[in-house]
């Protein structure tokens, strides 16, 4: 079975600092590209980074270009985020997703999202 | 930025087809991808790349892209198509989600 299971939201002051993690199965992970996304309580959903599937391009949405760092560990199976300088605003349930199809060096305006993780969630109060 | 635009809300009698857009400048000449997600549960991809469907959608959903407008059709609506639907474009090296629109099915 196909899955990805996301670990490590948790309640953080406003400019501390987070890692969440993606463990993916069911599927051979370094062939895709990989995505968080992120949805804030009662909100849409909005895209927050990618990273190709051999981790050698990555893109990140001007709400957290500079503070949020993507990576894998293709070796593990693992997708991270790495936040900093969090702010309230970056309050919300964290998605991992992964491409639709395989080998997108970041550039895929074709590729959907076909499977999602159940996401987790990060709360940034103080 | 490129701006996804939906309708809050939509409403469909039970068996009925509802029809949900998205507005976008152009968008006729991008790739559109659609998202179905229930209360408390992860996004489900429904349609991509305008108008192909995943394996496990039903034949129900269908898309369609043209102009300044896309469009999620789904036909002979049923209680469990009650949900959010999102469209989503990439554009100048970003993903872009409409705001999403909630389906009632009356």
């Amino acid at each position: 079975e196909v899955q990805l299971v996301e670990s490590g939201g948790v309640v953080v002051q406003p400019g501390g600092s987070l890692r969440l993690s993606c463990a993916a199965s069911g599927f051979t992970f370094d062939d895709y590209a990989m995505h968080w996304v992120r949805q804030a309580p009662g909100k849409g959903l909005e895209w927050v980074s990618l990273i190709s599937w051999d981790g050698g391009s990555t893109y990140y949405a001007d709400s957290v270009k500079g503070r949020f760092t993507i990576s894998r560990d293709n070796s593990k199976n693992s997708l991270y985020l790495q936040m900093n300088s969090l702010r309230a605003e970056d309050t919300a349930l964290y998605y991992c997703a992964k491409d639709i199809e395989a080998y997108c060096g970041g550039d895929c305006p074709l590729d959907a999202f076909d499977i999602w993780g159940q996401g987790t969630m990060v709360t940034v109060s103080s | 930025s490129y701006e996804l635009t939906q309708p809050l809300s939509v409403s469909v009698a039970l068996g009925q087809t509802a029809r949900i857009t998205c507005g976008g400048n152009n968008i006729g000449s991008k790739n559109v991808h659609w998202y179905q997600q229930k209360p408390g549960q992860a996004p489900v991809l429904v349609i991509y790349r305008d108008s192909n469907r995943p394996s496990g959608i039903p034949e129900r959903f269908s898309g369609s892209n043209s102009g300044n407008t896309a469009t999620l059709t789904i036909s002979r609506a049923q209680a469990g198509d009650e949900a959010d639907y999102y469209c989503q474009v990439w554009d100048s090296s970003t993903w872009v989600f409409g705001g999403g629109t909630k389906l009632t099915v009356l």
